[in-house]
């Protein structure tokens, strides 16, 4: 268990639908990243917020938007949900860049989202 | 564009095996480099490298970066069906992209009783 929780676990929607993930870090983790899995593109990172401000951004979609609340804790906004949509999305996190294991970052156990 | 490509994409092996996991790198200002094992669903984190030449080691497996290359190996020695999983390589970047991870296509490792 890496201390990183995710919910929901699974998720079963339409195309054209809006979705939320959430995802609470690891206890003293500034930093919250969002990845995305799927079959044909492996891990892909979509967007980082440390702190409560966007940090780092990858390939996310202008369909998706991410915010992180002033609890540390972290959404993830899919909205008119496609079915190349479908994957698992996971979130990390990792400690300050000034506290010991600062670069490692740990997942949680995902969400697995079912576009239909 | 950052770049992560690992080999081999798959290897079956036998309990007691020894194997090598490949992992090469295109980054610009390169902060580190990371192994990860992701068996049902999220990836554990196993060794994260920042220096050139030095190993680290956990039980059976053991990992070692070349920055002049550009690649890191992964050892597993004497292994166990326990160590069949997808290995992922992964690679932190500064610059602007500093905290975002970029993954090779990993390995997907089978131990054969």
């Amino acid at each position: 268990d890496s201390g990183v929780t995710q919910t929901p676990k699974h998720l079963i929607t339409a195309t054209g639908q809006r979705v939320t993930l959430r995802c609470s870090p690891r206890s003293g983790d500034l930093s919250v990243y969002w990845y995305q899995q799927s079959l044909d593109q492996g891990l892909q990172f979509l967007i980082q917020y440390y702190n409560g401000e966007e940090r780092a951004k990858g390939n996310i979609l202008e369909r998706f938007s991410a915010q992180q609340f002033p609890d540390l804790h972290s959404e993830l906004n899919l909205s008119s949900l496609e079915l190349g949509d479908s994957a698992l999305y996971f979130c990390a996190s990792s400690p300050s860049a000034r506290l010991a294991g600062r670069g490692r970052q740990f997942f949680g156990p995902g969400t697995r989202l079912t576009v239909l | 564009e950052d770049k992560v490509v690992q080999s081999p994409l798959s290897l079956v092996v036998h309990e007691g095996d020894t194997v090598t996991l490949n992992c090469s790198y295109e980054v610009t200002n390169f902060r580190s480099l990371l192994w990860y094992k992701q068996e049902k669903k999220a990836p554990t984190f196993l060794f994260m490298l920042t220096s050139s030449g030095i190993e680290k080691k956990s039980g059976r497996l053991s990992s070692i970066l070349d920055k002049k290359e550009l690649f890191s190996i992964l050892n597993i020695t004497a292994t166990q069906t326990g160590d069949s999983a997808i290995y992922l390589c992964a690679v932190n970047a500064g610059g602007t992209s500093y905290g975002k991870l970029t993954f090779g296509q990993g390995t997907i490792l089978t131990v054969h009783p």
